[in-house]
């Protein structure tokens, strides 16, 4: 099973909410991470956790906070959001078998902010 | 310099024809190689790992040329079900943990 569950699958939210964003994965990956894609544009990097301990935060702002609060979930909470931040935001999961490294993504949740 | 450069086509064959992708890497000691294929609003999935020796999935063919800093993959047979975007995916492992790099996609429309 290589499932990477993401909720929800769509948000719509007003520059003065806070929302969350919530992964999940239980093939006992020690590695999560957040990706944002735009439209006709690869995934972006934005955080990468690796044992529940935040390795890579890629100067992403601090509008987006993540949160690792074990080892199957990950969240991305949200909070004064700006238009330019609409976009597919994609959580992945990677094991390190044989070295491999290969990541494994979820659904996304489309995020559209007005 | 773009870590991963892949050409974003458009490619548009028919159904049954053969469609081959390229792909450079900038990055000498990147150490593994992905194709993976992302449908209109979806998320990227998966379609294969690319080893030096190369490597076959029924109609999909992936090669690795590390010497050249090259990737490729090669579909035959084309189906209407192949249209999607195909990324090419390189990951570079730091101390710790692999992060990966990827093409700006490479659209594929197979047409009946």
């Amino acid at each position: 099973d290589t499932e990477v569950t993401q909720t929800p699958k769509h948000l719509v939210m007003g520059m003065t909410n806070k929302k969350s964003l919530k992964c999940e994965q239980h093939m006992g990956h020690r590695a999560m991470y957040w990706y944002k894609q735009k439209a006709k544009k690869p995934p972006e990097l934005m955080f990468v956790y690796s044992y529940e301990k935040l390795s890579i935060n890629e100067s992403v702002p601090s509008r987006f906070s993540p949160e690792c609060p074990n080892s199957s979930l990950l969240n991305l909470h949200l909070h004064a959001l700006q238009p330019e931040d609409s976009a597919l935001y994609l959580c992945a999961s990677s094991d390190s078998s044989g070295g491999k490294e290969t990541q494994y993504f979820g659904p996304g949740t489309r995020l559209l902010v007005l | 310099r773009k870590e991963v450069e892949q050409d974003p086509g458009p490619f548009n064959v028919p159904e049954g024809a053969t469609v081959a992708f390229n792909c450079t890497y900038s990055n000498s000691a990147s150490q593994s190689f992905f194709w993976y294929r992302q449908d209109c609003r979806k998320e990227p999935k998966l379609l294969m790992s690319v080893y030096s020796s190369g490597n076959e999935d029924g109609r999909f063919t992936a090669q690795l040329n590390r010497a050249s800093q090259y990737i490729s993959l090669l579909i035959r047979d084309s189906k209407l079900s192949d249209s999607a975007t195909y990324l090419c995916v390189v990951l570079d492992r730091g101390s710790t943990l692999g992060r990966l790099y990827f093409g700006r996609g490479t659209q594929l429309t197979v047409w009946p």
